[in-house]
């Protein structure tokens, strides 16, 4: 069946440093979509990337959907403490025949240290 | 508030008890989801109800019994759990053919005792 991986697992930055996590894909996706969860929360949609190569900036958080629509990132920038959260891919797969059902990451821990 | 209201948000049963997960949205969403969350495992998605319609069972033991009675509702019924089944539960909307993603519930926190 479909995978979706994600790395790193765990990354651990200092306060105003960057942060990417990647996802890979072993089937070419529809769309891709990003969640954060925060510490005792519960994920919260951020974005949906549906084109190839497509690129999408919310504030200091940038997404990238690669061209073969297998892999995509989260970048952000000059991280800050209301960072800190796990932030999971989702993947919804190409010619799937459950409409809306998505295949999610691991999730990358995000911590940050003031 | 998400717009997705799951309770319990906590629950302790025993190996013989039977009790249900409740989910409620009225956002309009069409499609329904259960996904089990545990420590250092990635979401596992339990059911998929679209239109009410159950259209997945991810392969998911028996003692799980999923229910939608209507586009708004989903259970999920409990019975005979096993300590390995203490996981948190999120229930899931979506607007199928929309721009948006899940809409998750604050979860139920289970442990089977």
């Amino acid at each position: 069946g479909q995978q979706v991986m994600q790395i790193p697992q765990y990354q651990h930055v200092q306060e105003g440093e960057d942060f990417t996590t990647y996802c890979n894909s072993s089937t070419t996706l529809s769309n891709i979509q990003w969640y954060k969860q925060r510490p005792g929360g519960h994920p919260v949609f951020l974005i949906q990337l549906v084109k190839s190569g497509e690129v999408k900036k919310q504030k200091r958080l940038t997404f990238q959907f690669g061209e073969a629509k297998k892999n995509s990132s989260l970048h952000i920038t000059a991280t800050q403490t209301t960072d800190v959260g796990t932030y999971f891919c989702a993947g919804l797969n190409a010619g799937g025949t459950s409409y809306g059902k998505l295949t999610f990451g691991q999730g990358t821990i995000l911590t940050v240290h003031p | 508030e998400t717009g997705v209201t799951q309770t319990p948000r906590h629950l302790v049963m025993g190996m013989t008890n039977k009790k249900s997960l409740k989910c409620e949205q009225h956002l309009g969403h069409n499609a329904m989801y259960w996904y089990k969350q545990s420590a250092k495992k990635p979401l596992e998605l339990m059911f998929v109800y679209n239109f009410k319609e159950q259209t997945e069972n991810n392969s998911v033991p028996s003692r799980f019994s999923p229910e939608c009675p209507n586009s708004s509702h989903l259970f999920l019924h409990l019975h005979t759990l096993q300590p390995e089944d203490s996981a948190l539960y999120l229930c899931a909307s979506q607007f199928l053919g929309g721009t948006y993603g899940y809409t998750f519930g604050s979860g139920t926190r289970l442990t089977v005792v």
